[in-house]
């Protein structure tokens, strides 16, 4: 079936340091990849998306590329700040699904500390 | 609007009560979706509306939860005889047609449900 998974947090930075959220997926076909974050008491926001492989995501900073032979969606910041502290979801849509279905992975709390 | 906009935000009831849950989508989007979070976890899916018929109801867990859409506009999710189980942050997403790579969800802030 379809999968996502994401490592573990929480996540704990200082600021300016590099970030990574690992993400792998199982999927048949060419999904398309998605980053969402969540900030503290707020709703979701699209973060970062890629539909095909080998594109490469990006907004505020973030990064993330879609790599197909190793099935991951890595999400990368060079400088992290203290407002970046929130929880990160990474998900798909497998290709052809009607029904337009993200699957999520469980989330990854990120915290910034100044 | 110009958002999700989902009431109440917050909502505590006793465990048996039944509780109705209102999702009100962005203006002209015909996709509408429900999604359950739990403490600590991931999205789950609940169910898809496209207009007001709904092709995929797989992710609901039980016959206690319920769905609906009046035209393009307004979704209730109903969750009859609650369980302390269902306690989580129930969260509506639209976007303008069936979501892809192209059209992108729009989440709510959520629905907090907790039974007591």
């Amino acid at each position: 079936g379809n999968s996502v998974t994401q490592m573990e947090g929480p996540v704990t930075l200082s600021e300016e340091a590099f970030l990574t959220i690992n993400c792998t997926y199982t999927a048949t076909g060419y999904p398309s990849l998605f980053w969402y974050v969540q900030y503290p008491g707020e709703g979701l926001q699209l973060l970062l998306k890629a539909t095909k492989a080998d594109d490469k995501g990006s907004n505020k900073g973030f990064e993330a590329t879609y790599r197909k032979e190793t099935t991951s969606f890595h999400l990368e910041k060079g400088s992290v700040q203290v407002s970046d502290s929130a929880v990160y979801f990474c998900a798909l849509i497998p290709f052809g699904n009607q029904g337009g279905k993200l699957i999520f992975g469980q989330g990854t709390e990120l915290s910034v500390k100044p | 609007g110009a958002g999700v906009s989902q009431s109440p935000s917050n909502k505590v009831t006793e465990k048996g009560k039944d509780v109705e849950l209102r999702c009100d989508p962005i203006s002209g989007h015909t996709a509408l979706y429900w999604y359950r979070q739990r403490l600590g976890q991931g999205l789950e899916f609940l169910i898809y509306f496209q207009g007001n018929s709904a092709p995929d109801k797989s992710g609901l867990p039980s016959d206690r939860f319920s769905a609906e859409r009046t035209g393009e506009s307004v979704s209730t999710l109903t969750i009859q005889r609650t369980q302390q189980e269902d306690s989580a942050v129930y969260l509506c997403a639209s976007s303008p047609s069936r979501a892809s790579g192209a059209n992108v969800l729009t989440f709510g802030a959520g629905s907090r449900l907790t039974v007591l």
